[in-house]
């Protein structure tokens, strides 16, 4: 089972930032929390990770709490394009490299 | 990231055939994963492949519905065996090429089974 909360859905107005929210109360210390979305009909594109220090790349930001229990992906600038199912993983530990999906959030950007 | 060929992107099958989804990396990879998403709904993991053993398969996944082959680093088949109208599904496959990477997934196998 997924080890990740996130809201059914959302959404952001054009322009403005995007902030999504996951839960993974029980999440192991050696575990990385991942980012995913999935644009309508593709495969799902890798978007950030983190173990516990906020990150930040092109195309995202990522906070994650002190105590590991929550984070949040920021999309700053969302576009259109944004638009996608956005996926909270937790990686499993014991030497299994699996991602386990839960059902994520769907962003909608609207104009 | 590693760049990820599957084939075909989509197919219709008549129900009781199988069908082979091939998986070409263009780097050499420990593991590949294959996936299933049904219509609506979000990833499931259907099995792990090590190149030079067998598939490890998820619970309610096994060999003889959905073999797995890995004949080298860059490669691998997902059959999905005596089909049936459920299985119909976009499937796909999935690497990491390395502990600072992400996971890179192919663009689908969207399969309708009539």
């Amino acid at each position: 089972d997924a080890k990740t909360t996130q809201p059914t859905s959302m959404d952001c107005a054009e322009g403005r930032a995007a902030n999504l929210p996951c839960n993974h109360s029980t999440i192991s210390g050696n575990e990385y929390v991942y980012w995913y979305r999935q644009i309508h009909s593709q495969g799902p594109q890798y978007i950030i990770h983190g173990l516990k220090n906020n990150e930040t790349n092109e195309m995202a930001s990522l906070i994650i709490t002190e105590d590991r229990k929550s984070s949040t992906l920021i999309l700053p600038h969302a576009t259109l394009r944004d638009t996608a199912v956005y996926y909270c993983i937790v990686r499993l530990q014991g030497g299994s490299e699996k991602l386990v999906f839960g059902k994520g959030t769907k962003l909608t950007v609207n104009p | 990231s590693a760049v990820i060929s599957q084939k075909p992107s989509r197919d219709i099958c008549q129900r009781g055939t199988s069908l082979t989804i091939q998986c070409q990396v263009d780097s050499q990879v420990t593991m590949m994963f294959w996936y299933r998403q049904q219509p609506g709904q979000s990833l499931t993991l259907i099995a792990t492949a090590n190149q030079g053993s067998e598939a490890t398969y998820e619970s309610g996944f096994v060999i003889d519905k959905f073999p797995i082959s890995r004949p080298n680093l860059t490669f691998s088949t997902l059959t999905v065996s005596n089909m049936s109208p459920e299985d119909s599904s976009i499937y796909l496959c999935s690497v990491r090429r390395g502990r600072l990477y992400g996971y890179t997934f192919g663009s689908g196998t969207r399969l309708t089974v009539v």
